[in-house]
C-alpha cells in the first residue's frame, strides 16, 4: 500500500553541520506532514508540522520543505548539536475522514563533537 | 499543560492476564490514538477516537479493545495476549483529526 518513506536509515555528522533529512511520500492526497523526533526510550517528540499549500516552515534550528511535484519531504536542522542524536520519522495524512497519521520509516541521525 | 500522561511505564504480564493501559490528556484534545511500535520500526496506528467515538480500527485483534470513557482519557485493555505483542505502546492527542499530534512517553509492554 501507500505509505511515507525515507530515503537514508542513518545519517551522521559533526557537532555544528547542518544535517538534511529527507522523506519522499507517494499518496498524493496527503495534505498535511509532521516531522518527529524519538529519542531512545521516550514517545515521538513533535518537532514542526507543514501543510500541503506551503512549501517551507521554519522553526528554530529546524526548517521543512515540501515538494508536492516529486512528493518530497525534508527536514533542515541548523548548528546540529548532540542533543540532536535521535530518529526521526516523517508522517503524512491524506485529511479525510477516517484517517490518521501514517509514519515513515525512520532515519537515525548520529551527531559527533 | 501539554502533556499526555500514560500509565503504567512498564509492564510484564503472562498470556493469560488482563490488563489496561492508561492515557490522560488535559489539553481540550478531541482526538485521541493508539500506536504499536516495536524495536527500530515506526510506530504503527492501531485505533483512533474523535470525540469519544471510535473512528479507526486498524484491524487491531480482539484481543487489544479500546475505550474513551470521556474526552480527557483513553484506555486499552489487554487481555490473552502473545509474546509477539511485546512492544511500546504510545498515545497521543491532537485538538482534531489532521492537526498537531502529541506523543506521551509510551508503555513498554512485556508478554511472557
Amino acid at each position: 500500500g501507500e505509505s511515507v518513506g525515507l530515503h537514508l536509515p542513518t545519517l551522521s555528522v559533526q557537532e555544528g553541520d547542518n544535517s538534511i533529512i529527507n522523506c519522499a511520500y507517494s499518496n498524493s492526497a496527503s495534505d498535511y506532514f509532521i516531522w518527529y523526533k524519538q529519542e531512545s526510550g521516550k514517545g515521538p517528540q513533535f518537532i514542526i508540522d507543514i501543510r500541503s499549500n506551503m512549501d517551507k516552515r521554519q522553526g528554530q534550528r529546524v526548517t521543512v520543505l515540501l515538494n508536492k511535484t516529486v512528493k518530497h519531504l525534508s527536514l533542515q536542522i541548523a548548528a546540529t548539536q548532540p542533543g540532536d542524536s535521535a530518529v526521526y520519522f516523517c508522517a503524512e495524512n491524506i485529511g479525510q475522514a477516517g484517517t490518521a497519521l501514517i509514519f515513515g520509516k525512520g532515519t537515525t541521525l548520529s551527531v559527533s563533537s | 499543560d501539554t502533556e499526555v500522561t500514560q500509565t503504567p511505564k512498564h509492564l510484564v504480564m503472562g498470556m493469560t492476564n488482563k490488563k489496561s493501559l492508561k492515557c490522560e490528556q488535559h489539553m481540550g484534545h478531541r482526538a485521541m490514538y493508539w500506536y504499536k511500535q516495536k524495536a527500530k520500526k515506526p510506530p504503527e496506528l492501531m485505533f483512533v477516537y474523535s470525540y469519544e467515538k471510535l473512528s479507526i480500527n486498524e484491524s487491531v485483534p480482539s484481543r487489544f479493545s479500546p475505550e474513551c470513557p470521556n474526552s480527557s482519557l483513553l484506555n486499552l485493555h489487554l487481555h490473552a495476549l502473545q509474546p509477539e505483542d511485546s512492544a511500546l505502546y504510545l498515545c497521543a492527542s491532537s485538538q482534531e483529526l489532521n492537526t498537531e499530534a502529541f506523543f506521551g512517553q509510551g508503555t513498554r509492554l512485556t508478554v511472557v
